[in-house]
Order: C-alpha cells, then structure tokens, then sequence
C-alpha cells in the first residue's frame, strides 16, 4: 500500500455541488499539505497542518477548507465548487526534524 | 516569501543526448528536492540535496548553497525520461516556513 494515499483519483462534479478530497497516510508524519497544479504554473500550496490542532492557510486558501480528523487523514473541500477549481491536486507530508516530503498520487478534479 | 525559478522552461532533447536544468532560489533553505512528473501526472521524488552532489545512475544533483542554484543533470536521455521536472524549496528559519515552494518547472521532451 502506498504512504499517502488519496482518495478519489479522478472526479468529474458539476459546478455548485460540495466535494471532498481525502488523503491518509501511514509514515506517521506529523505535517501534512495540500497543492493543486495547474498547467504552466508548478504546485501550489491551499492549506497546510503542523499537527491536529494546527491547521493554517497557504497561498490560496480562497474557495478550500481543510480538516485534519487525525494526525494520519487531511481532508480537502470544495464548499461550492466552480470550473477553475479543474486541477490536479495533491497531499503530502513531512515529519518535524526530517527533511523529505512524501507526495501521494494526486486526485484530477475536473468541475463542469 | 522565497522565490523558485526553474530554466529552462521547455527543452527538447533527441534519445542519448545529456541536459542540465537549473533552479535558482531567492533565500537561504533548509531543504531542496528535485521532483519528476511522469506521464501519469505522479510525482516521483529524485533527490533531496539542500547541498553538495548526489548522484543516482544516469541523474545526478548539485546544490551550491551559498550562491543559491541546484544543477539537475541528465546523462544519455530516454524517452522514459519525458516529462516535467520540478525544484522545490523549504527556507530556513522554521515555524510557518515549513513548506516547500516550488518553481514553474522544465517540460523535458526527449524523442526517439
């Protein structure tokens, strides 16, 4: 089984409709992230989680929110969600005082 | 908050060909990871080099830390290796700084 694994893999939703896009890991790491890539502009990070009760906004929050229901699951939502919420979006994690980020396999969401 | 560029932002190599791709960062960092992006829209994580050289078969990495570039090398390219390359960037200085930035990365094409 994969460390981080995100659920689901590919969702086609329509606009308006609420969404949640989930990501649990098993490497125990206390920090967990949320990015979205778009074509042409790298990874981008929404949200992120230094540890259950710490939950704080990355560089564009607007439109997410987050819950981090334990230390190993980090779920994303789309409140209502609209077209140019289309990405690719991805968790990963990392443990305090190491260094490497563990990425899962992303999730396509596409918003008609 | 600290800035990734990545060069070139397209190449084109024929099979066998070497490359070198860079990532210049705008400030100090506690971690530095070269990313591949396979077909599948997976990224598979290459080096974590926040310094030094570090080399794995036909890829290898150098991070100068005090002029603030990494060097990702390609040696005898395959077609396998298409797809999009990305540095990504923690800063030092702890706290909300535990988050990796990344660049726009480099969209490597190599053809038969």
């Amino acid at each position: 089984d994969a460390d981080v694994t995100q659920t689901p893999r590919n969702r086609i939703t329509k606009t308006g409709k609420r969404i949640m896009l989930e990501c649990s890991q098993t490497k125990g790491h206390d920090r967990m992230y949320w990015y979205r890539q778009d074509p042409g502009l790298g990874l981008r990070l929404i949200y992120y989680s230094f540890d259950v009760k710490d939950i704080n906004k990355g560089e564009i929050s607007d439109g997410y929110s987050v819950s981090r229901q334990a230390q190993a699951k980090f779920s994303l939502s789309l409140e209502s969600a609209i077209p140019n919420q289309t990405a690719l979006y991805f968790c990963a994690t990392k443990a305090t005082g190491y260094y490497g980020y563990t990425f899962g396999s992303g999730t396509r969401l596409t918003v008609v | 908050g600290i800035q990734v560029e990545q060069s070139p932002p397209d190449l084109i190599l024929q099979e066998g060909a070497n490359s070198t791709l860079r990532c210049n960062f705008s400030d100090s960092v506690n971690n530095l990871q070269w990313f591949h992006q396979n077909p599948w829209g997976q990224l598979i994580n290459l080096f974590y080099i926040p310094s030094g050289t570090k080399q794995n078969g036909r890829l290898s990495a150098t991070t100068v830390a005090t002029e603030r570039y990494s060097l990702l090398y390609i040696s005898s390219s395959q077609t396998t290796d298409s797809g999009v390359y990305f540095c990504a960037v923690e800063p030092q200085g702890g706290g909300s700084n535990y988050k990796l930035t990344f660049g726009k990365g480099t969209l490597l094409t190599v053809n038969p």
